[in-house]
């Protein structure tokens, strides 16, 4: 166990319709890094927030934004879902947002767009 | 972030030690090398890292060789529960934030452990 929970487990949504994923970090833990990982595919990195800024991007539109909260858990907000937004979405607390701070992995949120 | 090559898969019998190859030729001085392994559809698991020297944990051990261009993850006495994806990945040289200190997954090695 890490200590790195995530909530919904599952959820499906519709085309269009809007999401969001929620993540609480480690205990000690101020950096949130989200991750999608389709099927078949290894995670890739959406962004990262510090300190309750976003803190580097990934190669996403948009569409998918953030939030850090004072207690360093963080929200992934995806608008204007697609169909390949299908996933399991990640998300990873850490020390710090460095590339020396290991970064520790929730269990995931599957999302299915219908 | 330097790219890391690894077999598509391997098997090994329960109880004897699993050694899982990585590539990363083109690692610069300072990038580490982190090893996670996800087991279907949870999370990833933090293994273990290392930089040059060889490192050990409770879960496996790390060996780098001298030129740093490969690596092996060994797991001492594998059981049925360690059949995961693996991935070996080279992270951002430090002090590396943000996006440059992501972590690059590519397609892993399957392990297959067998009773």
């Amino acid at each position: 166990e890490t200590g790195v929970t995530q909530s919904p487990t599952h959820l499906i949504k519709t085309r269009g319709q809007q999401v969001t994923l929620r993540c609480s970090s480690q205990s000690g833990h101020n950096t949130v890094s989200w991750y999608q990982q389709a099927l078949g595919q290894g995670p890739q990195f959406i962004f990262q927030y510090y300190r309750e800024e976003e803190n580097g991007r990934g190669n996403f539109p948009p569409r998918f934004s953030g939030l850090q909260f004072p207690n360093y858990s963080s929200e992934l907000n995806v608008n204007a879902l697609e169909l390949d937004d299908s996933a399991l979405y990640l998300c990873a607390s850490s020390r710090g947002p460095s590339s020396t701070d290991t970064q520790y992995f929730g269990p995931g949120t599957r999302l299915t767009v219908l | 972030d330097a790219k890391t090559t690894q077999p598509p898969s391997m098997d090994c019998a329960e109880g004897r030690a699993a050694n899982l190859p990585c590539n990363h030729s083109t690692i610069s001085g300072n990038e580490y090398v982190y090893w996670y392994r996800q087991i279907h559809s949870q999370g990833p698991q933090y293994i273990i890292h290392g930089l040059k020297n060889n490192e050990t944990n409770e879960m496996a051990s790390l060996i780098i060789t001298e030129d740093r261009k490969s690596s092996t993850l060994i797991l001492p006495h594998a059981t049925l529960r360690d059949t995961a994806v693996y991935y070996c990945i080279v992270r951002g040289l430090p002090p590396s934030t943000g996006a440059n200190s992501k972590l690059t997954f590519g397609k892993g090695i399957t392990l297959s452990v067998r009773p």
